[in-house]
């Protein structure tokens, strides 16, 4: 168990829709990252939270945002759903300081 | 540019050695780490190695480091059959914060 929690585990919804998706870091952990992990495009950063700002950008979709919260939560919103956003989204988090991340046992979207 | 690159499938003898190889573009990465997930689980680290060392060593797993052709590796010494898993090769790029960019993962089997 790595202490990071993300929910939901699974979920299904159709093209168009909106979801949300929740992640909770280790104790302690400050930052909160988020990957997509796709079959054809495998493990995309998509972007980074630190104590509640955004620190760093990868490869998220306009029609993707995030944020963390001050109790340190992060929240990843996929809105106008499309078929290829179907992936497993991983949520990791770190100590102040390191590299090293802890990640979450993902959340799968499957997109319909 | 960022950009790390791996092989995708590597197929052994259960007791023989593994080498997974890796190339990374960016030279200013700080730490590079190999990660491992196994089917239906978030990435463990399993090492790291300092972007000033060559090598280091932790009990089966051996890592190799070759600056100047940006080139790491991952030796598991007498693979067992529960070595298999996926493998990634990660940097970390410390740009204000710790971006950290994966490869497209090994995808290591074991042959009993």
């Amino acid at each position: 168990d790595s202490g990071v929690t993300q929910t939901p585990k699974h979920l299904i919804t159709a093209t168009g829709q909106r979801v949300t998706l929740r992640c909770s870091p280790r104790s302690g952990d400050l930052s909160v990252y988020w990957y997509q992990q796709s079959l054809d495009q495998g493990l995309q950063f998509l972007i980074q939270y630190y104590n509640g700002e955004e620190r760093a950008k990868g490869n998220i979709l306009e029609r993707f945002s995030a944020q963390q919260f001050p109790d340190l939560h992060s929240e990843l919103n996929l809105s106008s759903l499309e078929l290829g956003d179907s992936a497993l989204y991983f949520c990791a988090s770190s100590a102040p300081g390191s590299g090293e991340l802890f990640f979450g046992e993902g959340s799968r979207l499957t997109v319909l | 540019g960022e950009d790390v690159e791996q092989s995708l499938f590597l197929s052994v003898r259960e007791g023989d050695s593994s080498v997974i190889n890796c190339t990374y573009t960016d030279s200013s990465s700080t730490y590079l780490y190999w990660y491992k997930q196994e089917p239906g689980a978030g990435l463990q680290l399993l090492t790291y190695i300092f972007s000033n060392m060559d090598m280091k060593q932790d009990q089966r797993l051996t890592v190799l480091l070759n600056k100047k052709d940006k080139h790491l590796s991952l030796r598991i010494a007498d693979t067992q059959t529960g070595d298999s898993a996926i493998y990634f090769c990660a940097e970390t790029l410390n740009t204000g914060g710790f971006k950290t960019i994966f490869g497209a993962g090994t995808r290591l089997f074991v042959k009993a």
